[in-house]
């Protein structure tokens, strides 16, 4: 079954503890990203991913690292949390930028 | 700036009738738009998209308009049903080199029985 995954669904976690969210696809795209969902703000694109070692900011990129060593997996980093950082991520993947997106189910985190 | 707006934050419908979802872009730069649909806890789903050079997209139930003059599209879901109850993105193909998806800040849609 074609499907983006992230570990984990759901995360709490204190300020300046790191953590990382992974994300993995099995559709070999090349395309991948993060967003985050805020209420009133929607979907907003933290980093994004055109191929293996190939990675770009996006719209709100403070605060975060990613990598991608591998075509299937994207990891999020936070370095040291804040909870400005408590948000809803998704993960999504495509064949190239632009077109159709499918989003893994999402990951809650709390940072208190 | 917001170059992707979904003005109506929420909207009801009754089972049956036709559920219109607005979204208002500011790039004419913009040569794909998408509708994808939310459900609580999953990640958003695509539901259809259209290019630039096309004025309708019909898949089923949903019709994607674009009206290009007025930077303006439509989704149309006729009939609704009550499984339609989700919040729908619109989103716009960047005008920017990477062509990175931008998207509205949805629209929650209720279908009442």
């Amino acid at each position: 079954e074609a499907q983006v995954t992230q570990n984990p669904r759901y995360l709490i976690t204190v300020t300046g503890k790191k953590l990382t969210v992974t994300c993995s696809q099995n559709m070999n795209h090349e395309y991948m990203s993060w967003y985050r969902q805020d209420p009133g703000l929607g979907l907003r694109q933290i980093y994004y991913s055109m191929n293996v070692e190939v990675t770009d900011k996006g719209d709100v990129p403070e605060g975060y690292k990613v990598s991608r060593k591998e075509k299937r997996n994207f990891p999020l980093i936070l370095e040291s949390p804040s909870p400005n950082q408590t948000s809803l991520y998704f993960c999504a993947s495509s064949f190239g930028t632009g077109y159709e997106q499918y989003f893994g189910p999402g990951t809650r985190l709390t940072v208190t | 700036d917001q170059q992707v707006k979904q003005n109506s934050p929420s909207l009801s419908v009754q089972e049956g009738r036709i559920s219109i979802l607005n979204c208002d872009y500011t790039n004419s730069m913009f040569d794909y738009f998408l509708w994808y649909k939310k459900y609580p806890a999953e990640g958003p789903t695509f539901l259809i998209s259209i290019s630039s050079i096309k004025d309708k997209n019909e898949d089923g139930r949903f019709t994607v308009f674009l009206n290009k003059s007025a930077k303006h599209l439509s989704l149309h879901i006729v009939p609704s049903q009550p499984g339609d109850s989700a919040v729908y993105f619109c989103a716009a193909r960047g005008g920017g080199s990477q062509g990175n998806l931008i998207f509205g800040k949805g629209t929650k849609l209720s279908v009442k029985p």
